[in-house]
């Protein structure tokens, strides 16, 4: 079955700690997506990534980084820089960037600070 | 900046009665794309509209696209505690931009 598998699934975060959320997809698809999600809110846009080696900031990417060194990886890392990390991470990813394809999204990781 | 507003942000209905969520832009969109996510689940993609005034039908889930392409609505019949979840709208500006959701809740 194709699809994008996130890990891990619950993750906790001691102060001044970097955490590695894993996002792989095995879809082909070109583009992939990070998405944090707070109750109530909808989906922001931390980073995207529209091809291997390139990745663009979204609209809350302060005390976030990615990488994207092949196809299927895309994995968040959520710096001790990022003062109120605890929210929903979802991970997405779409034949192209364009806005014309839909985005199939990961099941996600629930970060939590300790 | 390119804003995707989407009203209301909750909404109660006995089961059997109708709902509707609506979506609304600061600017034209080339397509609309409607999600679905259940309670602890992720984002599950439902439709895309991409004409002028488009409608389609999803079995008792009717989606519109408005004449001005800047509005989009959709519609549940007779809705049914399957239907529990949050509904996200998501524009087409040069980059997808979702709303902030619309969740529903069914009581049987």
């Amino acid at each position: 079955d194709g699809g994008i598998t996130q890990s891990p699934k619950y993750l906790f975060r001691k102060e001044g700690q970097n955490v590695t959320l894993s996002c792989e997809q095995n879809l082909n698809h070109d583009a992939m997506y990070w998405y944090r999600q707070d109750p109530g809110q909808g989906l922001r846009l931390i980073y995207y990534s529209q091809i291997v080696n390139d990745f663009q900031k979204g609209d809350i990417a302060e005390g976030y980084s990615v990488s994207r060194e092949k196809k299927e990886s895309f994995p968040l890392t959520v710096t001790s820089a990022q003062k109120n990390p605890t929210a929903f991470y979802l991970c997405a990813s779409s034949m192209t960037e364009t806005g014309l394809e839909p985005q199939h999204f990961g099941d996600g990781t629930r970060l939590s600070i300790l | 900046g390119q804003q995707v507003m989407q009203i209301p942000q909750y909404q109660h209905v006995q089961e059997g009665e109708d709902f509707t969520t609506y979506c609304n832009s600061s600017t034209t969109l080339s397509n609309i794309q409607w999600y679905k996510q259940r309670p602890g689940g992720h984002p599950v993609f439902l439709i895309q509209l991409v004409k002028s005034g488009e409608v389609k039908k999803q079995k008792r889930l009717t989606f519109q696209f408005g004449e001005a392409k800047k509005n989009s609505s959709l519609h549940i019949t007779a809705t049914q505690t399957t239907d529990v979840g949050t509904y996200f709208c998501a524009g087409d500006t040069g980059k997808l931009i979702f709303g902030q959701g619309t969740t529903l809740q069914v009581k049987p």
